[in-house]
């Protein structure tokens, strides 16, 4: 069973479209993330939401919107898409536990090319 | 704010050898260090992490609060070895996972 799932994997469009990535996760995990993974490989936090709630929002160009319908999914919708978008977009998922952040768990990632 | 420094990008030693993998890190209150390791073709997973003071995979880190450092070593590396190495920091209380930059473990043969 996949723990945290990603779709698409890869998408590949063209600049000023507007474009989604889904995620899911089955492990009952209170907490999600997205990350963005540069192609310097440098992974930098985007967003983040605990029971569906946005806890963590970072400079991110409002093109960028997250959206939870449920503790499981968090799905991430950008809108006139440019060029530097293009990046792998990583979803992950944790447990909540006092005294900060525990194991992430990531999707497979979503390798988004904007042409 | 929450700093992750990793000053090697690539790292490149033969099987066998040991590896040190550098990673210092700035914040102002308790830390809580990880490495993520990305192996070729695979997600990214958890290796290790400082309070549970194990060792994975023959790799093993220790916090040195004086120092700011949380550097990964392994004694023999192995070829399976060769990834992506990610040094990461959590505050206490803290949801925000910060991750260094990443180094580029190749071993070879």
């Amino acid at each position: 069973d996949t723990a945290v799932s990603q779709t698409p994997k890869y998408l590949v469009t063209q600049m000023g479209n507007d474009k989604s990535i889904k995620c899911e996760q089955n492990l009952g995990h209170d907490t999600m993330y997205w990350y963005k993974q540069d192609s310097k490989k440098f992974l930098k936090i985007m967003f983040s939401y605990n029971n569906k709630e946005l806890i963590i929002n970072e400079t991110v160009p409002n093109r960028f919107s997250p959206k939870s319908p449920d503790k499981a999914h968090l799905n991430l919708h950008i809108n006139s898409l440019e060029l530097g978008d293009s990046a792998v977009y990583f979803c992950a998922s944790s447990r909540r536990r006092e005294g900060g952040t525990g194991e992430l768990f990531f999707g497979e990632g979503s390798r988004l090319t904007v042409l | 704010a929450q700093r992750v420094t990793q000053p090697e990008k690539l790292l490149s030693v033969f099987k066998g050898a040991p590896v040190e993998l550098k990673c210092n890190y700035s914040y102002s209150g308790s830390p809580e260090l990880f490495w993520y390791v990305q192996y070729s073709r695979q997600r990214l997973q958890l290796l290790l992490r400082h309070i549970s003071r194990e060792s994975i995979k023959g790799f093993t880190a220790d916090l040195n609060k004086g120092e700011t450092s949380f550097h990964l070593k392994k004694p023999f590396a192995q070829e399976e070895d060769s990834a992506m190495y990610y040094c990461a920091l959590s505050g206490l209380g803290s949801e925000k996972l910060v991750f260094g930059k990443g180094t580029k473990l190749t071993v070879n043969p």
